[in-house]
């Protein structure tokens, strides 16, 4: 069964750090492109970050970019969110998603897969 | 401010059909696939429709996807009320170079 696991949300102080993980299970995870998205609380779904099947291509939302850095280690099929300088706005359930190939960004691409999502709230 | 616009809410009875649109430009629906979401409540989103108009093994095919030019729709025929969730489009944006999404649209079964 194909399976993301989201795990690293957390309560975290203004202008913190927090690693998010997302463990997948049940497909050669090196030959897909990966996707994080987050949710704020009652709104809508942003896109945050994508990364190639390599590791090679990494793209970024305007409102992350400098801050947050996606990495993925092909050797233990696990992608990872490495988020910093977080703000309250940065809260959200995150989630990660399996894209449907290797390459991103890919406009046909599609997210075929979600994880069950992992909470990040940032507050003082 | 979503990339894309989506009406906020749609309704409808048991049996009746239902279509949701979402609109955006030329630098994303209008030179790219659209692809639709269907979140359940306190549920991870799910892939409903992609590449515009395919469905996904499993999806029933009372779901369908339509593009035209810079929009795009989601029709729901024979409503259930396990269709009672919110509903995402997300396209990429060539200007962004970033995956935009809708800001969902609450579908209820009256």
């Amino acid at each position: 069964e194909v399976q993301l696991l989201e795990s690293g949300g957390g309560l975290v102080q203004p202008g913190g750090s927090l690693r998010l993980s997302c463990a997948a299970s049940g497909f050669t995870f090196s030959s897909y492109a990966m996707s994080w998205v987050r949710q704020a609380p009652g709104k809508g779904l942003e896109w945050v970050s994508a990364i190639s099947g390599s590791g090679g291509s990494t793209y970024y939302a305007d409102s992350v970019k400098g801050r947050f850095t996606i990495s993925r280690d092909n050797s233990k099929n696990t992608l990872y969110l490495q988020m910093n300088s977080l703000r309250a706005e940065d809260t959200a359930v995150y989630y990660c998603a399996k894209e449907s190939s290797f390459a991103s960004p890919l406009p046909s691409n599609f997210m075929d897969v979600w994880g069950q999502g992992t909470t990040v709230t940032v507050s003082s | 401010q979503s990339v894309l616009t989506q009406p906020p809410s749609a309704s409808g009875t048991p049996g009746q059909r239902v279509t949701i649109s979402c609109s955006g430009s030329s630098s994303n629906i209008g030179s790219n696939t659209v692809n639709w979401y269907q979140q359940l409540p306190g549920t991870a989103p799910k892939l409903l429709i992609y590449s515009n108009n395919q469905r996904p093994s499993g999806v029933p095919d009372r779901f369908s996807g339509s593009k035209s030019g810079t929009s795009a729709s989601l029709a729901i025929s024979g409503l259930q009320s396990e269709d009672e969730a919110d509903y995402y489009c997300a396209a990429w944006d060539d200007s962004l170079n970033a995956w935009g999404f809708g800001g969902g649209t609450k579908l209820t079964v009256l």
